[in-house]
């Protein structure tokens, strides 16, 4: 089983529905990010949390550290929006680890918006 | 300049051939990520850069990978006698500080 969990792994919208993508994750963790990847194979990095929701224009991202659960929310969707959207988390590393900086990534949730 | 920048865009070569793949950061990030996304795959983790600390190379997958920075500059992630396995988009970011951070449009390498 893969330590971060993504669903679902395709989702197809019309134009201005509510999307919602999921994440879970076996592990400890000292911070979740997601990040969206372009057609063209970009990556943006759209939130960094480690508890709580942030929103950012009409995405909105929340995290749940008991459940380790996350979740990303778009509002009014539009097709602009379609892209690969991925959850990844920093691991909470032993003391006298090094791997502060690694991210584990999930499988990502292919996301088409249709006009 | 104004974002992370990654040379070559694309790499064809063949396989037992040595490769090199360069990472420019942007200026003043003291943090650097190599990744690697084969096709239809998810990101995997390579490499981590922080400052002057020794880097976590726990990600990279045999001894023919080795990536190198200087200070808080450019980074090079070399691949030795490439195998087709080692096919993917090759992936550089860049931060502040530990984080998912910039990252530069990639390297796509096909090895034949």
């Amino acid at each position: 089983k893969n330590e971060v969990e993504q669903s679902p792994q395709n989702l197809t919208a019309q134009e201005g529905e509510f999307i919602t993508i999921n994440c879970s994750y076996s592990v400890g963790i000292s911070a979740l990010h997601w990040l969206q990847q372009h057609p063209g194979g970009g990556i943006v990095s759209l939130f960094m949390l480690s508890s709580g929701k942030k929103k950012h224009g009409r995405l909105i991202a929340t995290i749940n550290i008991q459940e380790k659960h996350s979740s990303l929310h778009i509002t009014a969707s539009h097709p602009r929006d379609s892209a690969v959207y991925i959850c990844a988390v920093r691991l909470i590393i032993p003391a006298g680890g090094t791997s502060y900086g690694k991210l584990t990534f999930g499988q990502g949730t292919i996301l088409t918006v249709h006009p | 300049g104004a974002g992370v920048s990654q040379s070559p865009s694309n790499k064809v070569t063949e396989k037992g051939k040595d490769v090199e793949l360069r990472c420019d950061p942007i200026s003043g990030h003291t943090a650097l990520y190599w990744y690697r996304q084969r096709l239809g795959q998810g990101l995997e983790f390579l490499i981590y850069f922080q400052g002057n600390s020794a880097p976590d190379k726990s990600g990279l997958p045999s001894d023919r990978f080795s990536a190198e920075r200087t200070g808080e500059s450019v980074s090079t992630l070399t691949i030795q006698r490439t195998q087709q396995e080692d096919s993917a988009v090759y992936l550089c970011a860049s931060s502040l500080v530990a984080g998912a951070g910039f990252f530069g449009p990639g390297t796509r390498l096909t090895v034949l």
